[in-house]
């Protein structure tokens, strides 16, 4: 299977509610990051979070790093109909900071549709 | 002032024609990157340059062949397409001291 997972496939919420989406991978990571795309759209780097940090925010957006588990996790907080979109969880190896290139391995996503 | 550029946005072919797709980007990076993503919306990337230099090659036919003819300009040519081409096509670039990739809007590829 793929690296980068996402769980659960599809997540329907009404406004106001949190949104948590995990993502799962398979080998060492320099960092992991999280893309959103609207649909028929490019994706959109909403976060990152190195191998050695474990929690980051960004406004409505929490992301936690379990390196031992190789787990990732985002919340959005207090979601709106304009959060409704997919959601990507990003890897880039653990040779790939730095002066590397930047290779990065998705999953297949979480589908989050946020009701009115 | 669009970021990241691909044309066209649509293409549609029969089987077994060769087109491009072209890729551009105004944001100074070095990088430019090619990804497909299927109709299960899985993102798979296909080639990677850094100034004009193909980097990354990955599992891909060599029907498939990318060009750079600066590094702001990265394009995709396929050669006798096949219905298994169909897909959505991005280009993405990424600065040199940044990790994060910016992506162009896409190209739906549909081959009949």
């Amino acid at each position: 299977s793929q690296q980068g997972e996402e769980d659960p496939q599809a997540l329907s919420i009404q406004e106001g509610e949190n949104a948590t989406m995990n993502c799962s991978y398979k080998t060492s990571i320099n960092n992991l990051q999280w893309y959103r795309q609207n649909s028929g759209r490019g994706l959109v780097h909403l976060i990152l979070i190195r191998s050695n940090e474990r929690e980051k925010h960004s406004g409505r957006l929490r992301v936690t790093l379990d390196t031992s588990k190789k787990s990732s996790s985002l919340l959005i907080t207090a979601s709106r109909a304009a959060d409704t979109a997919s959601y990507f969880c990003a890897t880039a190896g653990a040779n790939a900071g730095g002066t590397s290139y930047g290779k990065l391995t998705f999953g297949q996503g979480t589908i989050l549709t946020v009701h009115p | 002032d669009t970021a990241v550029s691909q044309t066209p946005k649509y293409l549609v072919t029969q089987m077994g024609n060769d087109k491009s797709i072209k890729c551009e980007q105004n944001l100074g990076h070095d990088t430019m990157y090619w990804y497909k993503q299927d109709s299960k919306k899985f993102l798979k990337i296909m080639f990677s340059y850094n100034n004009k230099e193909l980097i990354i090659n990955e599992t891909v036919p060599n029907r498939f062949s990318p060009k750079s003819p600066d590094k702001a300009h990265l394009n995709l040519h396929i050669n006798s397409l096949e219905l298994g081409d169909s897909a959505v096509y991005f280009c993405a670039s990424r600065g040199l001291a940044a990790r994060e990739q910016y992506f162009g809007p896409g190209t739906r590829l549909t081959v009949t």
